[in-house]
């Protein structure tokens, strides 16, 4: 147990459908990121929170749409997804990030296991 | 961009034979950090090296940072079936905002 946990663990949703992916650490963390991990792009990193602040987009399509309401807690919405989008999405934490060193390290979630149709 | 590339891909080994895997990075790290991710399951933090030239040991595992701090390995000697899973190097630039993974190699070990 690593006090990042995810849900759901598994997602079966079409290409129409909204859904969304929930992450909560319980570690007192201050960053929270997204990662997208798939056979072709083994680790992606998505979004990256800092203390609620977005400081790190990286070129994702519209159709993810994060939101951090807290430290503590990390959505990633989704909508009018592509087949392609199908992989393991991962959340993680560190105490701080942007830089500072051993205070990086990351805690990473289960994952939830996305399949679109 | 920012890169860190690590190799080989794969590495299917006997179990007791030795393993070694190379990170390198296109820039100067602040940091490297070493995760292990086994089947089925979600990257655990290994290790962080921060100076220069450092090395330390886990048991069988030895990681190095490089003299320019571009580079890294871990070597696992003797390995074992446990030792199965991918193993993903991470590297915080000087000038970076977060961490940039590897793709990782993934270890088979057959008894």
């Amino acid at each position: 147990e690593t006090g990042v946990t995810q849900t759901p663990r598994h997602l079966v949703m079409g290409m129409t459908n909204k859904k969304s992916l929930k992450c909560e650490q319980h570690l007192g963390h201050n960053a929270m990121y997204w990662y997208k991990q798939s056979a072709k792009k083994p680790l992606e990193l998505m979004f990256v929170y800092n203390f609620k602040e977005q400081t790190e987009n990286n070129s994702v399509p519209s159709r993810f749409s994060p939101e951090c309401p807290n430290s503590s807690h990390l959505f990633l919405h989704l909508h009018t997804l592509q087949p392609e989008d199908s992989a393991l999405y991962l959340c993680a934490s560190s105490l701080k990030g942007g830089g500072t060193g051993d205070l990086d390290t990351q805690y990473f979630g289960p994952g939830t296991r996305l399949t679109v149709l | 961009g920012q890169q860190v590339m690590q190799i080989p891909q794969y590495q299917h080994v006997q179990e007791g034979e030795d393993f070694t895997t190379y990170c390198n990075s296109s820039t100067t790290l602040s940091n490297i950090q070493w995760y292990k991710q086994r089947p089925g399951g979600h990257p655990v933090f290994l290790i962080q090296l921060v100076k220069s030239g450092e090395v330390k040991k886990q048991k069988r595992l030895t990681f190095q940072f490089g003299e320019a701090k571009k580079n890294s390995s871990l070597h696992i000697t003797a390995t074992q079936t446990t030792d199965v899973g991918t193993y993903f190097c991470a590297g915080l630039p000087n000038s970076g905002y977060a961490l940039n993974f590897g793709k990782g190699t993934s270890l088979l070990v057959t008894p």
